[in-house]
């Protein structure tokens, strides 16, 4: 069946520290993923997304690259700031007319001063 | 743009109540809207999904009876907890996709609904 698995957190790391949260990914067909980010006490929001193999998704200085052989999306940042301190989710959606979404677990990110 | 709007924020009540969470997308359609529901520090877990004009389709497990869904237009859908209960504390959002969009495009999230039950 369709899953996600991301590292397990929580990960702390002082700030302008390298970032790399590992998802890997398992799919009957070809999905769409995404990366979204949750501030405490608020809901989720899109961080980045790729369509297709080999995609790359940016945004505020993440990336995340769609690997298909190693059926990966690992969400890297060169140097985090506090500001990103927050939980991450990886996502597929696993297609059909409604593109339902499965998520991981969720990785909780602090970044110190 | 695609801001999802959710009420309310948080809302504290007694058991056997029934209380109802709006989830309302401001600036674009909706055809089909999802409810998840998280426990602290764990996942999103998929309740419904609510299309406009239809019923709802409950995910496994998710009593309908309990978590009433109603999507009446393409801008709201409402879940009512039925008398509810202390296990029923939870954080619950939505999130819906732009009408039209293909079904790999990403869902916009409302901020969630804390729901304590005392």
């Amino acid at each position: 069946g369709n899953s996600v698995t991301q590292m397990e957190g929580p990960v702390t790391l002082s700030e302008e520290a390298f970032l790399t949260i590992n998802c890997t990914y398992t799919a009957t067909g070809y999905p769409s993923l995404f990366w979204y980010v949750q501030y405490p006490g608020e809901g989720l929001q899109l961080l980045l997304k790729a369509t297709k193999a080999d995609d790359k998704g940016s945004n505020k200085g993440f990336e995340a690259t769609y690997r298909k052989e190693t059926t990966s999306f690992h969400l890297e940042k060169g140097s985090v700031q506090v500001s990103d301190s927050a939980v991450y989710f990886c996502a597929q959606n696993y297609g059909g007319s409604q593109g339902n979404l499965i998520f991981g677990k969720g990785t909780k990110l602090s970044v110190k001063p | 743009g695609a801001v999802v709007s959710q009420h309310p924020s948080w809302v504290i009540c007694k058991s056997g109540t029934s209380v109802k969470i709006e989830c309302r997308s401001l600036d674009f359609q909706a055809t089909t809207m999802f409810w998840y529901r998280q426990f602290p520090k764990q996942s999103l877990m998929l309740m419904a999904t609510s299309n406009e004009g239809s019923k709802a389709t409950y995910e496994q497990g998710v009593e309908k009876d309990k978590f009433l869904i109603n999507h009446a237009s393409l801008t709201l859908s409402t879940l009512t907890v039925t008398s509810a209960h202390p296990e029923d504390s939870s954080f619950y959002i939505c999130s819906a996709r732009v009408r039209g969009s293909l079904s790999n495009q990403p869902q916009h999230f409302g901020d969630g609904t804390r729901l304590s039950i005392l």
